[in-house]
């Protein structure tokens, strides 16, 4: 079947600018994930959705940023007046449940690289 | 709060050499512990998981890893090394009702050499 998809796989834009980075979730997974892992570092965790609602928006770095998964499958990631520091790949994940325990199993897209100029 | 710690940012080894790639965790609670494998330009592969079962997990290519809680470790290796298996390996940790939020190491770029 397919596996998490994230589109664009490459995003170039000009510092202040706004973005959004789409993630398609395996299909009957109802909890998904955005991890930001810039160069030379292992992905650091920034929102969980379980459902349609965030469970876990602490990873946020700041209010410019924001997610929303409005029927519970795809997901956006947005970035309002893009900073330098915001360049790094995005990554999504799905997961069957978040529900249970811990140990679930995540599976991750390619990831968008966002280069901001 | 829950973090893990790998040692050796690089790591090289010959092929047919055994691959020791270390991590180190900490967490206050019973962790889950997960090894990551990352080829250039791929998403990340769950190699193994860890989830209080056996203490030695048995992962795909060969891997295997032991969690040993007297020394809060989980170090991933594979017998004999493989050309292949040159990529960027993460841990991971989660917990339980932590929703399955992974925290990752800094991660440790395998080289194989002839």
């Amino acid at each position: 079947g397919a596996g998490v998809s994230q589109t664009p796989s490459n995003k170039v834009t000009e510092k202040g600018k706004y973005v959004e980075l789409r993630c398609d979730p395996i299909s009957g997974h109802t909890a998904l994930y955005w991890y930001r892992q810039s160069l030379g570092q292992g992905p650091e965790f920034l929102i969980y959705f379980q459902g349609t609602g965030a469970a876990d928006d602490s990873g946020l770095p700041n209010d410019r940023f924001f997610a929303v998964r409005p029927e519970g499958s795809v997901s956006t990631l947005k970035i309002q007046r893009t900073e330098r520091g915001d360049s790094a790949v995005y990554l999504c994940a799905s997961s069957l449940t978040g529900l249970a325990g811990g140990g679930g199993e995540q599976y991750f897209g390619p990831g968008t690289r966002l280069t901001v100029t | 709060a829950q973090s893990v710690t790998q040692l050796g940012s690089h790591v090289s080894v010959s092929e047919g050499a055994l691959v020791l790639l270390r991590c180190n965790y900490s967490s206050s609670v019973p962790p889950y512990l997960f090894w990551y494998v990352q080829y250039p330009n791929q998403g990340l592969q769950l190699l193994l998981k860890y989830t209080s079962a056996a203490t030695l997990v048995k992962g795909i290519n060969g891997f295997e890893a032991e969690f040993k809680k007297s020394e809060t470790s989980f170090h991933l290796t594979k017998p004999s090394a493989h050309m292949s298996d040159a990529a960027e390996y993460f841990c991971a940790v989660s917990y339980t009702g932590g929703g399955n939020k992974l925290t990752f190491g800094t991660g440790t770029q395998l080289k194989v050499e002839l």
